[in-house]
């Protein structure tokens, strides 16, 4: 199975803030990746597929980007709406894994 | 409106069943994988089975493969999973998604959740 790491598992940021968060994979997933966004209660978001493609509707100041084994979700001038849990999930073959998650909190 | 609604959530003693549905509105279901994954209270995401838009190809987490079986009828637009032999740490909310049209294994569209609690 393919694993999924991410760091850090929580950050502490203010408003405006720039936020990178790191997700591994074990072995080479090209990219083949994804990232979620989820608010607490809530189901999760799509908010990047193929390492770097942002989803319809997602704001710009979310980038993706990496290839092979390291990846990174950058999030720039952080707004109120975005202190949520991030995910990063490998699509590269099944087993689907997921890294443990990234909380962004308010500082 | 895209739209996916679990059911079928609730309190099971550990060794019983239940079986989760997922009803799909405002797509065509049939062109479209499935996927229901897992939330454990506090935890993180647990993708636990995927089905394709014909059925004909069928995968399992090891956590699940013998125990839960999931299937679909493109005709009532509806997602099944069944659970039998649950365990304790079945404890989760399991939401339905859909797989992303282009990009297989991304997915794009999820329901809100059906909460399953295993106790006894």
């Amino acid at each position: 199975d393919i694993q999924m790491t991410q760091s850090p598992s929580s950050v502490s940021a203010s408003v405006g803030d720039r936020v990178t968060i790191t997700c591994r994979a074990s072995q080479g997933i090209a990219d083949w990746l994804a990232w979620y966004q989820q608010k607490p209660g809530k189901a999760p978001k799509l908010l990047i597929s193929v390492a770097s493609t942002l989803q319809s509707g997602v704001p710009s100041r979310f980038s993706g980007s990496g290839s092979g084994t390291e990846f990174t979700l950058t999030i720039s001038n952080l707004q109120p709406e975005d202190f949520a849990t991030y995910y990063c999930q490998q699509a590269n073959r099944f087993p689907l894994t997921f890294g443990g998650g990234t909380k962004v909190e308010l500082k | 409106e895209v739209q996916l609604v679990e059911s079928g959530g609730g309190l099971v003693q550990p060794g019983g069943s239940l079986r989760l549905s997922c009803t799909a509105s405002g797509f065509t279901f049939s062109s479209y994988s499935m996927k229901w994954v897992r939330q454990a209270p506090g935890k993180g995401l647990e993708w636990i089975s995927y089905i394709s838009g014909s059925s004909g190809t069928i995968h399992y987490a090891d956590s699940v493969r013998g125990r839960f079986s999931i299937s679909r009828d493109n005709v009532k637009n509806s997602l099944d999973l069944q659970m039998n032999s649950l365990r304790d740490e079945d404890t989760a909310v399991y939401y339905c998604a859909r797989d992303h049209y282009d990009l297989p294994y991304y997915m794009d569209v999820w329901g809100k959740g059906t909460t399953v609690t295993v106790s006894s």
